[in-house]
């Protein structure tokens, strides 16, 4: 199996300051199949980031993605207050597919 | 505008079963993969199975292999997650995605509580 691990586990920022996570995969991702899903308390993940890198659709710019290989990275280049969540990679390269465990972002 | 619409989840004792439901709208239910995802309370994400769009083939994460079943029925657009020998480690809150790997669209969610 795939092991994702993102890093931090919570990342404490202001409004308006730039989010960078990190997820680190234990072998190599083919195609770049990492997604990337955000999710709020009490309801259903969102997809943010398909292929590494592609936005889905209706996801603000401010959102991107990025990497290859092990490594891969969600860039939130001004966090808004609707941002701040939990967000979660998942490789879908293989099977099983699996989820990181998931960093917090949190207001500093 | 896509729909899933999840349900069926409730209070259980260790080695019951349950079954949940999963009714989807505003796409072609008929042409897509479906899965299933998990969380357990506080914890992340965790696959439980997938099934292919005409029902002929089923995957399944290791932990609930031969005590889970997913099935569907295309004719009323429906996802199914038959669950048995339920284990105090299967409780947590279980949605529907539409797709097999990457989940563009998923279900509310229902939860499962096993415990006596």
């Amino acid at each position: 199996d795939i092991v994702l691990t993102q890093s931090p586990g919570t990342l404490s920022l202001s409004p308006g300051e730039r989010a960078t996570l990190s997820c680190r995969a234990s072998q190599s991702v083919s195609s770049n199949y990492v997604a990337w899903y955000h999710q709020k308390p009490g309801q259903a993940p969102r997809l943010l980031i398909y292929d590494a890198s592609s936005r889905a659709p209706g996801i603000s710019d401010r959102f991107s993605g990025s990497g290859s290989g092990t490594d891969f990275t969600l860039t939130i280049s001004r966090l808004e207050p609707e941002d701040f969540a939990v967000y979660y990679c998942q490789q879908y390269d293989s099977s099983p597919r699996t989820f990181g465990q998931g960093t917090k972002v949190e207001v500093k | 505008e896509v729909l899933l619409v999840d349900s069926g989840g409730g209070l259980v004792q260790p080695g019951g079963s349950l079954r949940l439901s999963c009714t989807a709208s505003g796409f072609n239910f008929t042409t897509y993969w479906m899965t299933w995802v998990r969380q357990a309370p506080g914890k992340g994400l965790e696959w439980v199975a997938t099934i292919n769009a005409d029902g002929s083939k089923m995957y399944y994460v290791d932990s609930v292999k031969g005590r889970f079943t997913i099935s569907r029925d295309n004719a009323k657009s429906s996802l199914y997650l038959q669950m048995n020998t339920l284990r105090a480690e299967d409780t947590a809150v279980y949605y529907c995605g539409r797709g097999s790997g990457l989940l563009p669209d998923w279900g509310q969610g229902t939860l499962v509580t096993v415990s006596s």
